[in-house]
């Protein structure tokens, strides 16, 4: 149980676009969950908490327009990279807790490439 | 920031026990110590909790030191498979997030 699907797995994108990466909560609901990144040889930098109803809640230095999350629904929390450039290639992550007992789950990741 | 330690790598023979110690000297009373792992380009995988007591589970199990300022993870019969970045995190109270750290490259040799 408590599975994290990340949608999609890799994706390349020209300079200028934007692009989307989907989480969902497949076998329990999350109120909320939260979006990470990677560069290459370093560790998951927490970028924002998404919440379900209601307005992301960024870390410091996270760049809210341009890093676009929608929490929808109970299961579903979205990521939008706008107008990226190749600064913004790097691998994200999402996670979700189904609940207060249990650990965190993670999705497998999202390789964004911007050329 | 990151309220943990570790050191940035460790190896270990196959099957036998791999420890991974970890700091967190300025913990709280109502914080959890939580472990996940990375294999490269991958989600990091859930592997243990605890708050006070040592855990078990079918992956590892969680020591921690009875004033809480230090936890040791042991995986009882490491296998090449247990390759990965480890990393421990504790949980500010009061908050969802975690905040990794930098973690422990744990290689698991023939």
């Amino acid at each position: 149980g408590a599975v994290v699907s990340q949608h999609p797995s890799w994706v390349i994108c020209k300079s200028g676009t934007s692009v989307k990466i989907e989480c969902r909560s497949l076998d329990f609901q999350a109120t909320t969950m939260f979006w990470y990144r990677q560069f290459p040889k370093q560790s998951l930098m927490l970028m924002a908490t998404s919440n379900e109803g209601s307005k992301a809640t960024y870390e410091q230095g996270v760049e809210k327009d341009k890093f676009l999350i929608n929490h929808a629904s109970l299961t579903l929390s979205t990521l939008t990279v706008t107008s990226a450039h190749p600064e913004d290639s790097s691998f994200y992550i999402c996670s979700a807790r189904r609940g207060q007992d249990y650990g965190y789950t993670f999705g497998s990741g999202t390789r964004l490439t911007v050329v | 920031d990151a309220k943990t330690t570790q050191p940035t790598s460790m190896d270990c023979a196959e099957g036998r026990a791999a420890n991974l110690p970890c700091n967190h000297s300025t913990i709280s009373g109502n914080e959890y110590v939580y472990w996940y792992r990375q294999i490269h380009s991958q989600g990091p995988q859930y592997i243990i909790h605890g708050l006070k007591n040592n855990e078990t589970n079918e992956m590892a199990s969680l020591i921690i030191t009875e004033d809480r300022k230090s936890s040791t993870l042991i995986l009882p019969h490491a296998t090449l498979r247990d390759t990965a970045v480890y990393y421990c995190i504790v949980r500010v109270a009061g908050s969802e997030k975690l905040v990794f750290g930098k973690g422990t490259k744990l290689t698991v040799n023939p």
